[in-house]
């Protein structure tokens, strides 16, 4: 079975620039989740959909970030404009119920670079 | 929302020896604590996790305990070997993960 994969693995940009990560779940997993870590602290969540609806975006930082689920397969996050600080590492998460009864199968993660 | 604290933010111990990290949390309607280990380079994995209606549980050499009344967790790690070393994050969930910011664990031979 085939894991959750993300893509890029890396991404370099300029501030100001747009970039659109992608992340493809585990079918048949209903909840994807997005997170970030910058470099050192927690692996801070970002939101949840449960197959295209999003369940909880309380942690997306600001309007320049804008995820989408359309299908329910699939999901993008776009970073437009991006800024200095939204350089991290995107993981993507997914799992068959919520994160209280199932395990979250993590993404490799795409780690970003904003100079 | 959860918040999720956890300490120490590195360890290093010697092969062999047992390692232990803290984690405390805020909400108590966080029912499930997972623990994840990340391998450099390679994603996050779940190794152990507990549910709110066990105070411990273990899986040969980890091993993870949770007192709901102080609201914290426990990882111990026995008999500790050079491919433990990697970083190490508790989490809290009631529906989605909080995290803590990782412990570096690092395994001298």
């Amino acid at each position: 079975e085939a894991g959750v994969t993300q893509f890029p693995s890396h991404s370099v940009i300029e501030k100001g620039q747009t970039v659109t990560l992608r992340c493809d779940p585990i079918s048949g997993h209903d909840n994807l989740y997005w997170y970030r870590r910058v470099m050192g602290k927690e692996i801070k969540f970002l939101l949840h959909f449960v197959k295209e609806s999003k369940q909880d975006e309380s942690g997306m930082p600001n309007n320049r970030f804008l995820a989408e689920r359309t299908g329910g397969t699939y999901s993008t996050l776009k970073v437009q404009p991006a800024e200095l600080e939204d350089s991290g590492v995107y993981f993507c998460a997914s799992s068959l119920g919520d994160g209280a009864n199932t395990e979250a199968f993590f993404g490799q993660g795409t780690r970003l670079t904003v100079v | 929302g959860e918040n999720v604290e956890q300490h120490p933010s590195t360890l290093s111990v010697q092969e062999g020896d047992s390692a232990v990290i803290k984690c405390t949390y805020s909400d108590s309607a966080s029912n499930y604590f997972p623990w994840y280990k990340q391998e450099l380079g390679k994603r996050p994995q779940l190794i152990i996790d507990i549910r709110s209606n066990v105070g411990e549980k273990k899986d040969q050499r980890i091993a993870v305990t949770l007192n709901k009344t102080a609201k914290h967790f426990s990882l111990h790690i026995t008999e500790t070997q050079p491919e433990d070393s990697a970083v190490y994050f508790c989490a809290a969930s009631r529906g989605k993960l909080s995290f803590g910011a990782g412990t570096t664990v690092t395994v001298r031979a």
